[in-house]
């Protein structure tokens, strides 16, 4: 298995420039999310999905969509990118399990940066 | 509200000596607790968790974690630490109850461990 993969590694934009996030895991998991890093905050939830066709805000959405068509494929978009968005973003993938035994396998990150 | 809380930025320890990173906790449930560790460039690694039963924990690369309700804590040791330990921990929590994709995490705790 490759795990959670995500591209591209690193992203430069304009301001008001948009833009996919892709992220893909091919580990039949059920609930994937979108995570941005920024110095001194810790990971911040974005969206997440708890299976294909159902979606959700996290604690940062505005800003950014998202879509689950498949159960591999949680995508991430930029509609009109601003300097605020720069950050490192994180994807994760993570299996239903019996009492919350769930760990999240995360995504090597894409750095994105809005000029 | 769900929160995590991380009180130290950074901690330098010398090797060999025992090491600790702190992590306090505040779900409206029964608290699941995650430790993460990042190394430079790289993803989130999962390290080990809390859910229910022994309150010490045991995880990966000799790293344990104490359970500790009263005072809602989760504080991340290790006997003896190596210079290979250093990097970016995370401490996490997914509430029980609700939102069971939705993981808080906690700012970040830098680890230096020193020859």
């Amino acid at each position: 298995n490759a795990g959670v993969t995500q591209t591209p590694k690193f992203q430069v934009l304009k301001t008001g420039q948009s833009m996919t996030l892709q992220c893909a895991q091919d580990m039949n998991h059920e609930y994937m999310s979108w995570y941005r890093q920024d110095p001194g905050m810790g990971l911040r939830l974005i969206h997440y999905s708890v299976g294909a066709g159902i979606t959700d805000q996290g604690e940062v959405p505005n800003g950014y969509n998202v879509s689950r068509s498949t159960t591999e494929d949680f995508p991430l978009r930029l509609l009109s990118a601003a300097p605020s968005q720069t950050s490192v973003y994180f994807c994760a993938s993570t299996i239903r399990a019996p009492q919350g035994r769930e760990t999240q396998y995360f995504g090597p990150g894409t750095r994105l940066l809005v000029l | 509200a769900q929160s995590v809380a991380q009180p130290e930025d950074q901690v330098n320890v010398a090797e060999g000596n025992p090491l600790t990173v702190k992590c306090t906790y505040s779900v409206s449930g029964n608290p699941y607790l995650f430790w993460y560790v990042q190394y430079p460039n790289r993803g989130l690694q999962f390290l080990l968790k809390y859910i229910t039963g022994d309150n010490l924990v045991k995880g990966s690369y000799g790293f344990e974690a104490e359970f500790n309700k009263s005072q809602t804590s989760f504080h991340l040791k290790k006997p003896s630490a190596l210079v290979s330990d250093s990097a970016l921990y995370f401490c996490a929590v997914r509430d029980a109850l609700y939102n069971f994709n939705k993981f808080y995490f906690g700012s970040g705790t830098k680890l230096n461990v020193k020859p």
